[in-house]
């Protein structure tokens, strides 16, 4: 069965260092990946999606960027957190084109001091 | 752009009440629309989703909703709530589009909390 693996699962980073959150997927192959974002009050965020190994596209402008060095493995970092950046990022995969469910991760709750 | 309106953000309820909760989406074409739900301390979770057939789809714990095209909505019904559906219910909307991902957007989220 397919699993999704995302970790830390806290973290308290002070501003202006740097950030990797990983996540990994086991059981499939080729999977879509995205990284969202929750914060407090509001909504999931889409902030980064990924059909393949390299192809990053960002939904929307930010402090943050993502990376997916293998199939199964994406990560989103940062330079040079800011204040604005806590929150609750959740990873999550799908298979298939056009309207197949999404899965998540446990997701990482990042508080920036 | 699509977008997902969840108006509800705190539904408080006794048990046995019935749950109804909206959602109302923008976007012109053919969608694939869900609810998902997320359990304190647990992760985000599918708890049904339509596609195309009957309106009127049923999900895991009784939970059903209904596919209104002309209204643009997809409401979450529960005819008898428990405690243990205290949790945050997200309604997501994605269409065909062009990309090969399928990109969800989700709505702001409805905070359920049930009185014992």
């Amino acid at each position: 069965s397919q699993t999704i693996h995302q970790w830390p699962a806290t973290l308290v980073q002070p501003v202006g260092s740097p950030l990797s959150l990983e996540c990994t997927v086991e059981g499939t192959s080729n999977p879509n990946l995205y990284w969202y974002r929750q914060a407090a009050g509001r909504g999931l965020q889409l902030l980064f999606y990924s059909v393949g190994i390299g192809q990053i596209s960002s939904e929307v402008p930010q402090n943050l960027s993502a990376s997916r060095p293998q199939d199964r493995q994406f990560i989103l970092s940062s330079k040079k957190l800011l204040l604005s950046d806590s929150g609750f990022y959740l990873c999550a995969w799908s298979v298939g084109q056009g309207g197949k469910p999404q899965h998540f991760g446990d997701g990482t709750r990042l508080s920036i001091l | 752009a699509q977008s997902v309106s969840q108006h509800n953000h705190h539904v408080i309820l006794s048990e046995a009440a019935s749950l109804e909760l909206g959602c109302n989406y923008s976007y012109g074409g053919t969608v694939n629309l869900f609810w998902y739900v997320q359990y304190p301390g647990q992760h985000l979770q599918l708890l049904l989703k339509y596609f195309s057939g009957d309106p009127l789809v049923k999900g895991i714990k009784g939970f059903e909703a209904e596919f209104i095209k002309s209204k643009f909505s997809f409401n979450l019904r529960k005819p008898s709530v428990q405690w243990s559906d205290t949790a945050e219910y997200f309604c997501a909307v994605n269409g065909p589009g062009g990309s090969s991902a399928s990109k969800i957007i989700f709505g702001s989220g409805t905070r359920l909390s049930i009185r014992p």
